[in-house]
């Protein structure tokens, strides 16, 4: 089945600077990538996805890239600010056998002020 | 409207108590999902329902028994847990395809005693 992996575990970055979480993803038939949020206490909430027919896409300051190639993508938070701090997930589904979303291991964010 | 609600937000239960765990959604979705998530760890999917039917168990214990009602409700009946179910409970629905976005609620914190 497919498998996720995200780095890093833990990222600390000052107020205004800019913050990347990678992962890698193993099976080739993934076609599908969202990112999630989690605040304390709270469920995950969807801040950005992309699909396997684009290398980029963009939210105002939320920004993620894929390279299928290299079974890889990324998240970018620019001008980070102190409420973006939380554990960030990112995720595949594939269109293969596995069909469910596999989860990374989760990148705790902390903005400092 | 992209808004999961899950009752209740907490929940306390002794080992020998019967429970359940409820989940809806008006999006109009007709996939539901039942997630277990530890303490800094992804969610787990447990349950997959698809237009009302169980179509995904992941090797879940019988003492989680998942029930689908309608296309709007699911239910999750606790019975006999142990305390290593102690955990968050996430509901999660989307459209009906696989690759769709999964939308999650916030969450029952379960504590078995």
């Amino acid at each position: 089945g497919e498998n996720v992996e995200q780095h890093p575990s833990t990222l600390s970055v000052q107020e205004g600077d800019s913050a990347v979480i990678k992962c890698t993803y193993s099976d080739s038939a993934s076609n599908y990538f969202p990112w999630y949020k989690q605040e304390l206490g709270k469920g995950p909430q969807l801040i950005i996805d992309i699909r396997s027919n684009v290398g980029e896409k963009k939210d105002q300051r939320i920004a993620v890239t894929l390279n299928k190639t290299a079974k890889h993508f990324s998240l970018h938070i620019t001008e980070t600010q102190p409420e973006d701090s939380a554990v960030y997930f990112c995720a595949a589904i594939s269109s293969g056998s596995a069909r469910q979303l596999t989860f990374g291991s989760g990148t705790q964010l902390t903005v400092l002020p | 409207d992209t808004e999961v609600t899950q009752t209740p937000k907490h929940l306390v239960m002794g080992m020998t108590n019967k429970k359940s765990l409820k989940c809806e959604q008006h999006m109009g979705h007709r996939a539901m999902y039942w997630y277990k998530q530890k303490a800094k760890k992804p969610p787990e999917l447990m349950f997959v329902y698809s237009y009302e039917k169980l179509s995904i168990n992941e090797s879940v214990p019988s003492r989680f028994s998942p029930e689908c009602p309608n296309s709007s409700l699911l239910n999750l009946h606790l019975h006999a847990l142990q305390p290593e179910d102690s955990a968050l409970y996430l509901c999660a629905s989307s459209q009906g395809r696989v690759t769709d976005t999964q939308y999650f609620g916030p969450g029952t914190r379960l504590t078995v005693l």
